[in-house]
């Protein structure tokens, strides 16, 4: 079965600092991986997403992931980070019946 | 249509009562998912429709969750004899289900379940 290993519970970055979050899938064919983002009081909220083609992928926000299969990894980053960018954020794969499988996610805290 | 709505967006209850939460999708949906996120948690799938049809249930969903969507529009999601761990948010998504289609799901801001 797919699952999906976020290894950091929280991370704090100063505002307009780099961000990197750590996302390790696991999946028996080419993955189909996601980014969502979940802000207090609202709905989960896609980021971006991977199927196929390029390994970068760009996203909403100034988001962009990189897939690298060799370490079964899709890795969230932002070069600059905004207070605004406080959050949780769950990496996902789909499965069957576009179930997604997420991972426990990272909360992110940004200190101004 | 602006999004996913679920209802209501809390819920208080004390243990063994019964609750029914509702879901509207995205009308042009017709696929609907139902999760649980507890606290420090991804969410969970529990179960999920095409058009009326459930294909498909978790093992998480016990004997006391029953969901349905009997018109292939909105759907319930009740729970009976509510039990503490029973506490949870409960989410709502829909997606189209066209051919070659494996996508973003849209999520509802949820409804959030305590259980006395």
């Amino acid at each position: 079965a797919q699952s999906v290993t976020q290894p950091d519970i929280h991370i704090t970055v100063s505002e307009g600092a780099s961000l990197e979050l750590r996302c390790n899938y696991s999946y028996g064919a080419t993955p189909y991986l996601f980014w969502y983002v979940q802000s207090p009081g609202q709905g989960l909220q896609l980021l971006l997403k991977y199927f196929s083609g390029d390994t970068l992928v760009q996203g909403i926000k100034g988001f962009e992931a990189e897939f690298k299969r060799s370490q079964s990894s899709f890795n969230l980053r932002k070069p600059s980070v905004h207070w605004s960018d406080a959050a949780e954020y769950f990496c996902a794969v789909v499965g069957g019946g576009n179930k997604l499988t997420f991972g426990t996610g990272t909360q992110l805290k940004v200190e101004l | 249509d602006t999004g996913v709505s679920q209802d209501p967006r809390h819920k208080i209850t004390k243990r063994g009562q019964n609750v029914t939460f509702r879901c509207d999708p995205i009308s042009e949906h017709n696929r609907l998912y139902w999760y649980r996120q507890t606290l420090g948690q991804g969410p969970e799938f529990l179960t999920y429709f095409q058009n009326e049809a459930q294909l498909e249930k978790s093992r998480l969903l016990s004997d006391r969750f029953s969901a349905e969507r009997p018109k292939g529009s909105f759907s319930t999601l009740e729970i009976q004899r509510t039990e503490q761990g029973d506490s949870a948010m409960y989410l709502c998504a829909s997606s189209p289900a066209t051919a070659a289609y494996t996508g973003e799901l849209f999520f509802g801001e949820g409804s959030r379940l305590t259980v006395l």
